[in-house]
């Protein structure tokens, strides 16, 4: 059985500020993690993926995240938050299927 | 590369009535699988076809139902539909099931 954990349902940041969208997950296989961002209105766009090899992994538009097997996260990180990264963030996680998290949604303010 | 397909983007149904939403995946995909996204359920996993075989199958009630055709194109089928199936329908590719790719959807309303 796998499962993931968003914490924070809703997290707002000022423009130019760090960004931080928190995963923890459950997997009783080694797992392979990924983010997902969703406009309104629109499907799911990969960001990034974890598979196997390094542990941090660069996505797209800046993104990054940490893949830290004692501590069952994949936090997402962005060094500097644009007004185009208002969205909502959906972690998941793969074993027969993907297996999302609640979501965050990003508010970036002005 | 074009990239997943599906149609049609709204749909408007009636109570009762069944419906039929269609994904054309990435050409040379293989798996094809359809999510169901609510506000209060989030994103959950309907089922998945993989070579016209479905290959797992998420917690929903027989009424929802799928196929895929020998050029990997996917349909699912609601039948007696219900105000609660008012959702957004996510159609994803993969070549085999890491590393999917998602439609823009279908947005179903049931009146």
């Amino acid at each position: 059985a796998q499962s993931v954990t968003q914490l924070g349902s809703h997290v707002s940041v000022s423009e130019g500020a760090l960004v931080l969208l928190r995963c923890n997950y459950s997997s009783s296989v080694p797992p392979y993690l990924f983010w997902y961002v969703q406009y309104p209105n629109q499907g799911l766009q990969l960001l990034l993926k974890y598979t196997t090899g390094a542990t941090l992994v660069k996505g797209i538009n800046g993104f990054e995240a940490e893949f830290k097997k004692s501590e069952t996260s994949f936090h997402l990180t962005k060094p500097s938050a644009h007004m185009s990264d208002a969205a909502e963030y959906f972690c998941a996680v793969s074993g027969n299927q993907l297996t999302f998290g609640k979501g965050t949604k990003l508010s970036v303010i002005p | 590369k074009a990239g997943v397909t599906q149609t049609p983007r709204y749909l408007i149904k009636t109570r009762g009535q069944q419906v039929t939403l269609s994904c054309s995946p990435i050409s040379g995909h293989r798996s094809v699988s359809w999510y169901q996204q609510t506000p209060g359920q989030g994103l959950q996993f309907l089922f998945e076809y993989f070579s016209e075989t479905q290959r797992n199958k998420g917690n929903f009630p027989g009424r929802f139902s799928g196929r895929q055709f020998s050029n990997s194109r996917s349909e699912m089928n609601v039948s007696t539909l219900e105000l609660g199936d008012s959702a957004l329908y996510l159609c994803a590719s993969s070549p085999q099931s890491v590393g999917y790719t998602f439609g823009s959807g279908t947005r179903l309303t049931v009146v």
